[in-house]
């Protein structure tokens, strides 16, 4: 079952604005991921946070982790139109056997 | 560092055939991953292997099996195939010997079952 829930399912801005996607979980984690995917293409690692961090940037990447509320958020700011891409959010729980519990994702459209 | 690669990265297949699929994980790592994608369940989790040896396992029926080679590359069977099989199938390379070690994704393997 997946653990996560993504918000917005989709999501449809302009060229040059940012965007914004969340990421709420049920158990406690040892770290999240973000990953993106084009098109039914495999997933691309982007930024991992750990569970005692509560931001973290990487270019034009911001994550934060909010353990109290299990919840993440992943700011992608000045979007292209490269960014178009399905975007998923993964943790990787304390306990249980598996090994990245992925969220359903958010389908990110960047409009030039 | 070359990427993980899966072979073939296309495959169709009809109900009751099995399928093998393989996966060689980024050099040096010891973990690989197995998950399948589908439209309706998305992402989720069948196995992990690490050092020839099954980890973890996801909530699969048994037709799912895999294994691991002493060179780390892995590969997943899936017997008596299924239409709802159909899906892409993706694996994940790891260094296990990382505390918070990142998934390294390869491109996939889209199986469809007739």
């Amino acid at each position: 079952s997946q653990q996560g829930e993504e918000d917005p399912q989709a999501l449809s801005i302009q060229e040059g604005e940012n965007a914004t996607m969340n990421c709420s979980y049920k158990t406690s984690i040892n770290n999240l991921q973000w990953y993106r995917q084009n098109s039914g293409r495999g997933l691309v690692h982007l930024i991992l946070i750990r569970s005692n961090e509560r931001e973290k940037h990487s270019g034009r990447l911001r994550v934060t982790l909010d353990t109290s509320k299990k919840s993440s958020s992943l700011l992608i700011t000045a979007s292209r139109a490269a960014d178009t891409a399905s975007y998923f959010c993964a943790t990787d729980p304390i306990q249980g056997a598996q090994k990245l519990v992925f969220g359903q994702g958010t389908r990110l459209t960047i409009n030039p | 560092k070359a990427g993980v690669t899966q072979t073939p990265r296309y495959l169709i297949k009809t109900r009751g055939q099995q399928v093998t699929l393989s996966c060689s994980p980024i050099s040096g790592h010891r973990s690989v991953s197995w998950y399948q994608q589908t439209p309706g369940q998305g992402l989720q989790f069948l196995f992990e292997y690490f050092s020839e040896t099954q980890r973890n396992k996801g909530n699969f029926p048994g037709r799912f099996s895999g294994r691991q080679f002493s060179n780390s590359r892995s590969e997943m069977n899936v017997s008596t195939l299924e239409l709802g099989d159909s899906a892409l199938y993706l694996c994940a390379s790891s260094n296990r010997d990382q505390s918070q070690e990142t998934q390294y994704f390869g491109p996939g393997t889209r199986l469809l079952v007739l």
